[in-house]
This record gives C-alpha cells, structure tokens and sequence, in this order.
C-alpha cells in the first residue's frame, strides 16, 4: 500500500528553526508537495520537489532524498504565524496525490 | 479573481437526505479534485475531473457522485447521507497534472450527518 509518515504534533519556540519530517513509500514518484494549513482553512502550497537536494523559498526549505523516500521540511526565524498544520504529499505514478496526514506546529512565545 | 469558491461553506444533514456540493473556479483550469479530510488522516480523493465531461473514481469513492457539465465547476452529489460521511470536504483545482503546478484549494464545506 501507499504510505506518508509525519509527526502528529511538534512544538518550537518563536525565532527558532524546525524540521519537519516525512518519510513515503508510494507506487511511483513525481514529485513532492509541502502545504500549509491553518486551522479551519484550506491548505495552501508551499513547496515543490523532485530532484533530490535542497530548495530554498525565504524562511522556508524543502528537502528532498528519493533513493531514502524522505522529505524535510525546514522552518527559520519561527514567527507566531507559523502555528499551522503542514502537509506532505506525494504525486504517484497515477499522477494522483497521497497525502499524510499532516503535522501540527506549536509556536511558543 | 476569485479563485477556487465553494457552496455551502456548513451543512448539517440528516441520515438519509441527500445534497449537492458546488465547487467553481474562474482559472480555467483543467483538472479538478474532491477530497475529504477527517481528523488523524490524510486528505482523502474522492473523484476527480481532467476535463470538461470527464470524471473518475479516487480513492473513497463509494456513496458519492460528480458531474463536471461546465468546465469552471465541479459538483459532488450525496445522493443518501450516512454519518461516516461527516467530514470536512475541500474542492481543489490544477492546470496540469505534471510539473510544479500546485493544487489551489477552495475554503472547504463542513458537513456533519447526523
């Protein structure tokens, strides 16, 4: 079956950095998505991998390692608004996204 | 532009009533999605549309149906509501399935069936 693996739940402190994990095993593999949801929201795109290696969007950055199935997620100088779930995602070979179920981020002051 | 909108934003049914989601997007995109996304687990596939009068199965399509007449909108139909379709229901939209294209999502539709 298909899998994407993400911490529940992970805690940090304002001007921090995070990493967030995802690890997947998936038929096929065309890509990697990283969105952002607020609670009571949709969720919104972040990033986009496929290549594996590091993509760097302002004080966020997306890791990717194909050969490992692993994504990360990096988060600098945590602002309050961060507080968010983030979801990973992957595009199969069916083009279809499988989705994780998402890591919740508390920010503390 | 508007964007990905959906209507209603709440619905509380009843076992057994039946109701029709509408999702429009003003981006002429050509593939459109329906998820659902329950708590604990990851957004769910329900059927999805490459094109202008095409719909396909997803992942959890039992005890849904879609029609795609328009190609701006999307339409989830509960022809007979159970409790387990109580569910948080997010209409989604691309222009290509490949590349760096990203899904834009509409604000969701909060459904509880009681």
């Amino acid at each position: 079956g298909q899998n994407i693996d993400q911490p529940t739940e992970m805690t940090a402190t304002e001007g921090a950095i995070v990493q967030i994990n995802c690890t997947y095993q998936t038929s096929g593999f065309n890509g990697l998505f990283w969105y952002q949801q607020h609670a009571g929201e949709a969720p919104t795109f972040l990033s986009y991998n496929v290549l594996d290696g590091l993509e760097e969007k302002g004080r966020f950055s997306s890791f990717l390692s194909r050969s490992k199935g692993y994504s990360y997620l990096l988060l600098k100088e945590l602002q309050m608004k961060d507080s968010a779930s983030y979801l990973c995602a992957v595009r199969d070979s069916n083009y279809q996204l499988i989705w994780g179920a998402g890591t919740k981020l508390i920010i503390k002051p | 532009n508007a964007g990905v909108t959906q209507t209603p934003k709440f619905r509380v049914l009843k076992t057994g009533q039946s109701m029709t989601l509408l999702c429009a997007q003003d981006m002429n995109h050509e593939y459109m999605y329906w998820y659902r996304q329950d708590p604990g687990m990851g957004l769910r596939l329900i059927h999805y549309s490459v094109g202008e009068g095409t719909t396909a199965k997803g992942e959890v399509p039992d005890g849904y149906n879609v029609s795609r007449l328009k190609k701006q909108n999307f339409l989830l139909g509960l022809e007979s509501a159970a409790p387990s379709q109580t569910s948080v229901y997010f209409c989604a939209s691309t222009q290509r399935e490949d590349g760096s294209d990203e899904q834009y999502f509409g604000p969701g539709t909060r459904l509880t069936v009681t």
